[in-house]
């Protein structure tokens, strides 16, 4: 099946600095990955979604100059938390079509724990 | 905006008895997806729905989409120490070609 390779699983970084959290899709290709946040106990929040050649769309309230999106291929798209605060603290995942479309569900990366200290 | 109301919003029930969990819309859906999300994991995809009442069986879980099409269940019968997790539905928006999940139902079992 589809597979999303996500990392880092786990990062803490000090205020101020920066964090990249990478997906790849493995066995499949992705014009289409999306950014969700979920915060302890609660459900995914999307942030944004990223095209394969084109700017990102970002859902109303996520500052696309903190939270910058690449897609620079079919396969790889990369979240940069940048300037990265104690709120930021997270779990990020992504996510893209399985398959052909819909109608396979949407397969996750691992999430990526962010701490921010 | 298109939005997926799911309850209940905890359930703790003693191994073996069945557990349901319920999503609600206020618009016709055109599908609906449900998820199972492991404590520390991430989603992964149990099953979609698309036809108006429709109803899929995977052994012990039993997925019913409505006949208007606004609402879907999720039940499993004689539940097991391994059905823990949080259970989410998503539905398909069309007009932005992403999924909206709803705000999940979390399982935790009495062994």
């Amino acid at each position: 099946g589809a597979v999303v390779s996500q990392h880092p699983s786990r990062v803490i970084c000090k205020s101020g600095t920066s964090v990249k959290i990478e997906c790849r899709s493995l066995d499949f290709q992705a014009t289409t990955m999306f950014w969700y946040r979920q915060f302890p106990k609660q459900s995914l929040m999307l942030m944004a979604t990223s095209n394969e050649g084109s700017k990102a769309t970002y859902e109303q309230g996520v500052e696309k100059d903190k939270f910058l999106i690449n897609h620079a291929s079919l396969t790889l798209s990369t979240l940069t938390v940048t300037s990265a605060h104690p709120e930021d603290s997270s779990f990020y995942i992504c996510s893209a079509p399985g398959g052909t479309g819909i109608n396979y569900g949407y397969t996750f990366g691992s999430g990526t724990r962010l701490t921010v200290v | 905006g298109q939005q997926v109301m799911q309850i209940p919003q905890y359930q703790h029930v003693q191994e073996g008895e069945d557990f349901t969990t319920y999503c609600n819309s206020s618009t016709t859906l055109s599908n609906i997806q449900w998820y199972k999300q492991r404590p520390g994991g991430h989603p992964v995809f149990l099953i979609q729905l698309v036809k108006s009442g429709e109803v899929k069986k995977q052994k012990r879980l039993t997925f019913q989409f409505g006949e208007a099409k606004k609402n879907s269940s999720l039940h499993i019968t004689a539940t097991q120490t391994t059905d823990v997790g949080t259970y989410f539905c998503a539905a398909f928006r069309s007009s932005a070609s992403k999924i909206i999940f709803g705000s999940g139902t979390r399982l935790s079992i009495r062994p």
